[in-house]
């Protein structure tokens, strides 16, 4: 079946470090892939997304790339923020379908 | 861990019918719950916001006496969708905060509208 494994967390960081969120899915056909951000108390929002393969996803500063033959689609950014403390979100929607599969989520915190 | 519980699952209803959609929270106590609206192969559009107790705050562009919005419990938020008509056909899905999980999202609710 279809399935989306992303990194567990927190994952704590100091600010202007290198990001590295690893996501790798499960997918029959082409999937089309996401990344969504939720910032405290606020609702989901999308970050950026990959329709095909080694399409490159970019938006704020994150990029992630569609890899087919790895089924990855890391999420990275060259130098965090404190406002990027947030919940990281990867997710996959197949053809013909309109749920998307959901990550569990990772929670990124950022210290000054 | 936290599980929130949406149903129905899938549902097709008459154009001018109203259809519910529950979400529960089953081990935590949402004190937030988000709906959202996904159209084939797009993203997510969170169509509204809602605080237990408190009225629903809608996103630009959607309808709030359309899609009535009730969270009147820690564990109960439902959407309404009122005199359905087939563009109303989506999968809509909840989302709650409150669990350790920080935020879990209900398995979704394929509407559609003939």
């Amino acid at each position: 079946g279809n399935s989306v494994t992303q990194m567990e967390g927190p994952v704590t960081l100091s600010e202007e470090a290198f990001l590295t969120i690893n996501c790798t899915y499960t997918a029959t056909g082409y999937p089309s892939l996401f990344w969504y951000v939720q910032y405290p108390g606020e609702g989901l929002q999308l970050l950026l997304k990959a329709t095909k393969a080694d399409d490159k996803g970019s938006n704020k500063g994150f990029e992630a790339t569609y890899r087919k033959e790895t089924t990855s689609f890391h999420l990275e950014k060259g130098s965090v923020q404190v406002s990027d403390s947030a919940v990281y979100f990867c997710a996959l929607s197949v053809d013909s379908n309109y749920q998307l599969i959901w990550g569990a989520g990772t929670k990124l915190i950022i210290k000054p | 861990g936290a599980v929130v519980s949406q149903h129905p699952s899938r549902v097709i209803c008459k154009s001018g019918t109203s259809v519910k959609i529950e979400c529960r929270s089953l081990d935590f106590q949402a004190t937030t719950m988000f709906w959202y609206r996904q159209f084939p192969k797009q993203s997510l559009m969170l169509m509204a916001t809602s605080n237990e107790g408190s009225k629903a705050t809608y996103e630009q562009g959607v309808e709030k006496d359309k899609f009535l919005i009730n969270h009147a419990s820690l564990t109960l938020s439902t959407l309404t969708v009122t005199s359905a008509h087939p563009e109303d056909s989506s999968f809509y899905i909840c989302s709650a905060s409150g669990g350790k999980g920080g935020y879990t999202f209900g398995s979704g609710t394929r509407l559609t509208v003939v």
